[in-house]
């Protein structure tokens, strides 16, 4: 167990609807990282956000937004989703600057009919 | 940018044999290296990690690494698997500066037969 949770844990949803999915980072962690992973592009990152704000942006769609809260834990959008969504979503946590390990979470299987 | 290649995307082995799972990288910057396994229907779990000094990193569950910056490599290796060390293995790498994100290679699935 790596300390990050991850909510839900799996998603089943039609297309065109929208979804949160929800991260909690382990305890005292202040980036939290998006990744997708899928069949077709692999492991992709997608956002890092630091203690609310947000880092860096990788490979994320205009259709995908993200937030990090005061009390650490984070969301990611999906909205207008596409068959092309379905996929793993995970988080990672790392504790602060200069922390070079990124813990995962079990991830989200978001499936999209 | 950086880029990662694991050159094998399946790797079948019998039990306790050696195996060796290979990773390429490429960057024009100092990079860290990391090794996950992923579990079936689980999250990614590290390995073993490489950020400077010696070459040759020991992980969890009996796996090992070795960096060689001239062939730009950091092949995992085990001389002797388990059943249980079947799943898929991510090398990955980032950036030795800034708080940056991991750059995944595209796994290697390893299969221990009986």
């Amino acid at each position: 167990d790596s300390g990050v949770t991850q909510t839900p844990k799996h998603l089943i949803t039609a297309t065109g609807q929208r979804v949160t999915l929800r991260c909690s980072p382990r305890s005292g962690d202040l980036s939290v990282y998006w990744y997708q992973q899928s069949l077709d592009q692999g492991l992709q990152f997608l956002i890092h956000y630091y203690n609310g704000e947000e880092r860096a942006k990788g490979n994320i769609l205009e259709r995908f937004s993200a937030q990090q809260f005061p009390d650490l834990h984070s969301e990611l959008n999906l909205s207008s989703l596409e068959l092309g969504d379905s996929a793993l979503y995970f988080c990672a946590s790392r504790e602060r600057e200069g922390q070079e390990t990124q813990y995962f979470g079990p991830g989200t299987r978001l499936l999209v009919l | 940018a950086q880029s990662v290649t694991q050159l094998d995307s399946q790797v079948p082995v019998f039990e306790e044999a050696p195996v060796e799972l290979r990773c390429n990288y490429s960057s024009s910057v100092s990079v860290y290296l990391f090794w996950y396994v992923q579990y079936p229907n689980q999250g990614l779990q590290l390995l073993l990690k490489y950020l400077s000094g010696s070459t040759l990193v020991k992980g969890i569950n009996g796996f090992e690494a070795e960096f060689n910056k001239s062939q730009t490599s950091f092949h995992l290796r085990k001389p002797s698997v388990h059943i249980s060390d079947t799943a898929e293995y991510f090398c990955a790498v980032r950036r030795s500066y800034n708080t940056d994100k991991l750059i995944f290679g595209t796994g290697t699935r390893l299969q221990v037969f009986p």
